[in-house]
């Protein structure tokens, strides 16, 4: 069975810092997807950014990158210029990687990210 | 517009109540999948359907059904609803593998 694992309950940054958010996993598999997802205030689930684990390259979304270490099972988010709106629970994900059909989203527990002035 | 709808946003009721959350996509979704979401564990799959007539257990099923019978809605049923079951539920859809979900904006049930 896979898991997630997210160390940082809460976290907190300035606006216009940059913030990076730990994420670690644990898998027998070599073929995976790994996710960032956004759940502000208004409880939506939003997808900020995925990582094919067969591609080296970190995946970039604007401000959001992510640094992908498969020999460490590592998968964190960093966060560029903060801005208010980024003030949010942030989880991470995994989701095997399984021939013709989609498969679970396994979760970690969550770091929630509070963004000052 | 793409998207999930899952119905109602808010439920409060009583113990042993029977009750059902909708859920709808319109995006042609085979996978469909509930996950309930509590403080400190994260969100947790409670079942998955992969097609029409096809669902199966997820990590935390008891206490729950579903069913799908047309490959848009996938109802999540509560036959008898307990306080352990007080939790934010969410529905989402997936048509691709590695693209992720598609979220419904989330269902908080209150059982007094």
């Amino acid at each position: 069975a896979q898991t997630v694992t997210q160390s940082q309950p809460e976290m907190s940054v300035q606006e216009a810092e940059t913030v990076t958010l730990s994420c670690t996993y644990d898998t027998s598999e070599n073929n995976y997807y790994l996710f960032w997802y956004k759940q502000p205030p208004s409880r939506q689930m939003i997808l900020v950014i995925r990582q094919e684990a067969y591609k080296q390259q970190n995946a970039t979304e604007n401000r959001f990158s992510v640094n992908f270490q498969k020999a460490a099972k590592s998968f964190s988010l960093k966060i560029s210029d903060s801005q208010l709106g980024d003030t949010a629970m942030y989880f991470c994900a995994f989701s095997r990687r399984i021939t013709g059909t989609a498969s679970k989203l396994t979760f970690g527990t969550g770091t929630r990210l509070q963004v000052t002035l | 517009e793409a998207q999930v709808t899952q119905n109602p946003r808010y439920l409060i009721t009583v113990t042993g109540k029977k009750l059902t959350v909708t859920c709808s996509q319109n995006m042609n979704h085979e996978y469909m999948s509930w996950y309930r979401q509590d403080p400190g564990l994260g969100l947790r799959q409670i079942y998955y359907s992969m097609n029409v007539e096809v669902t199966d257990k997820g990590d935390v099923p008891e206490g729950y059904k579903v069913s799908r019978k047309e490959k848009r809605n996938f109802p999540l049923i509560l036959e008898s609803p307990s306080p352990n079951q007080t939790s934010l539920y969410f529905c989402a859809s997936s048509g691709q593998r590695g693209y992720g979900y598609t979220f419904g904006s989330g269902t908080r049930l209150t059982v007094v």
